[in-house]
């Protein structure tokens, strides 16, 4: 099965610096790759996703990268502010089939005003 | 639109007892896909239900079994409760095999 790795496991900024989150996968035919933003009391929501002929994507503020050689992907979230607080979490599909996920262990990101 | 619906939200049962979760998936998401998430740690697969098929079940003992109905709703059923079993029980429906859709879901203690 896939094997997913995310780091940090908590991440502290002030308000409108930059946010990293990267996370490690183990099986080269994984295709698919969502980041999720789990706010208390609620399930994870999609909030970007990249599939694997595509390097980059943006959304506002926020944007995927991939390296699909070093088998990684990172979430970037600029000029952050007090709402971006949450856990984030990666995710790779089984099989290529996201409904058969394995997700990280999630980073609590912590927005300073 | 509605979103995906679980019920219960919050269930307390004891030790040994069963439950039954519920779940009904955004209209139209014919798959839906159970997970268990353990306080800090993310969500861990536990089901997939595509057309009332079994699509794929994770590492989980054979207490937890689930269904899907023709109109798409499913349940998780976990019989002779654990401690462990305590969780957030999170419901996930997708029109494709990508973009999953979570419920907020169930949270479950086991006294």
């Amino acid at each position: 099965g896939e094997n997913v790795e995310q780091h940090p496991s908590t991440l502290s900024v002030q308000e409108g610096d930059s946010a990293v989150i990267k996370c490690t996968y183990s099986d080269s035919a994984s295709n698919y790759f969502p980041w999720y933003k789990q706010e208390l009391g609620k399930g994870p929501q999609l909030i970007i996703d990249i599939r694997s002929n595509v390097g980059e994507k943006k959304d506002q503020r926020i944007a995927v990268t991939l390296n699909k050689t070093a088998k990684h992907f990172s979430l970037h979230i600029t000029e952050t502010q007090p709402e971006d607080s949450a856990v984030y979490f990666c995710a790779a599909p089984y099989n290529t089939n996201a409904g058969k996920s394995t997700f990280g262990d999630g980073t609590t990101l912590t927005v300073k005003p | 639109d509605a979103g995906v619906t679980q019920s219960p939200t919050h269930l307390i049962k004891t030790r040994g007892q069963h439950v039954t979760l519920r779940c009904s998936p955004i209209s139209g998401h014919k798959s839906v896909s159970w997970y268990q998430q353990v306080l800090g740690q993310g969500p861990q697969f536990i089901f997939q239900y595509y057309e009332k098929e079994e699509r794929g079940r994770g590492n989980f003992p054979d207490r937890f079994s689930a269904r899907q109905f023709p109109n798409y709703s499913s349940e998780l059923n976990v019989n002779a409760l654990l401690l462990g079993d305590s969780a957030l029980y999170l419901c996930a429906s997708s029109l494709v095999s990508e973009k999953l859709f979570f419920g907020s879901g169930t949270q479950l203690s086991v006294l």
